[in-house]
């Protein structure tokens, strides 16, 4: 069965360093990933996805992710961040065939001022 | 504008009474989706749908019904047999065979008294 791990649960960071928030999959067929963000009592908003092509994808809000096959990893990196990107993120993966997306349990990226 | 509208937002019942939560999506898609938010516990599916008048159990269908009259609506009835129904409650959507992209309505916050 298809799993998605985010190493950290919590990540503080403040405001305009960079963040890189870890997101590994367990797969070994062709697979989608994509990043999602949730801000309080609201639902989830796509940041970005990886279908195919450049492993290097950039997304909403200045976003980027790195897709590594060998690794199955899709880490999310910002350069700077900003007091508004506190939020929960999830990473979220999908394979040929599937029916539906596995998420992630989430981190929570609280940006400090 | 093209959406998924979830009513109430806000929702407050008391024990042993069943509820009904709405979803509505005007996306044209055929899969809809009802997941279960619980604090450090990510999102957990309870129900989905690819086609109107047929539905799949997900992960923790226990004390939850669906129906899918009609290809815009999927509404939830938490009955008094799920144990502890106090939750944030999400509604998806997406096309068939479109690698599983979702799109998330607003959420539901069911508190039971």
């Amino acid at each position: 069965a298809q799993s998605v791990t985010q190493l950290d649960s919590q990540v503080p960071v403040f405001e305009e360093a960079p963040v890189e928030l870890r997101c590994n999959y367990s797969s070994s067929v062709s697979v989608y990933l994509f990043w999602y963000v949730q801000y309080p009592n609201q639902g989830l908003q796509l940041l970005l996805k990886y279908l195919s092509g450049s492993t290097l994808v950039k997304g909403i809000n200045g976003f980027e992710a790195e897709f590594n096959k060998s690794q199955t990893s899709f880490h999310l990196r910002k350069p700077s961040v900003h007091i508004s990107d506190t939020a929960e993120y999830f990473c979220a993966v999908s394979q040929t065939g599937a029916n539906n997306l596995f998420f992630g349990t989430g981190t929570r990226l609280t940006v400090i001022p | 504008d093209g959406g998924i509208t979830q009513s109430p937002k806000y929702l407050f019942r008391k024990e042993g009474q069943n509820v009904t939560l709405s979803c509505e999506q005007n996306l044209n898609h055929d899969a809809m989706y009802w997941y279960r938010q619980d604090p450090g516990q990510g999102l957990r599916l309870i129900y989905y749908s690819q086609i109107v008048n047929d539905f799949q159990k997900g992960d923790i269908a226990e004390g939850y019904s669906v129906s899918r009259e009609k290809k815009e609506s999927f509404p939830l009835t938490v009955t008094s047999a799920q144990k502890n129904p106090t939750a944030f409650y999400l509604c998806a959507s997406s096309t068939v065979g479109s690698y599983n992209e979702q799109f998330f309505g607003p959420g539901t916050r069911l508190t039971v008294l």
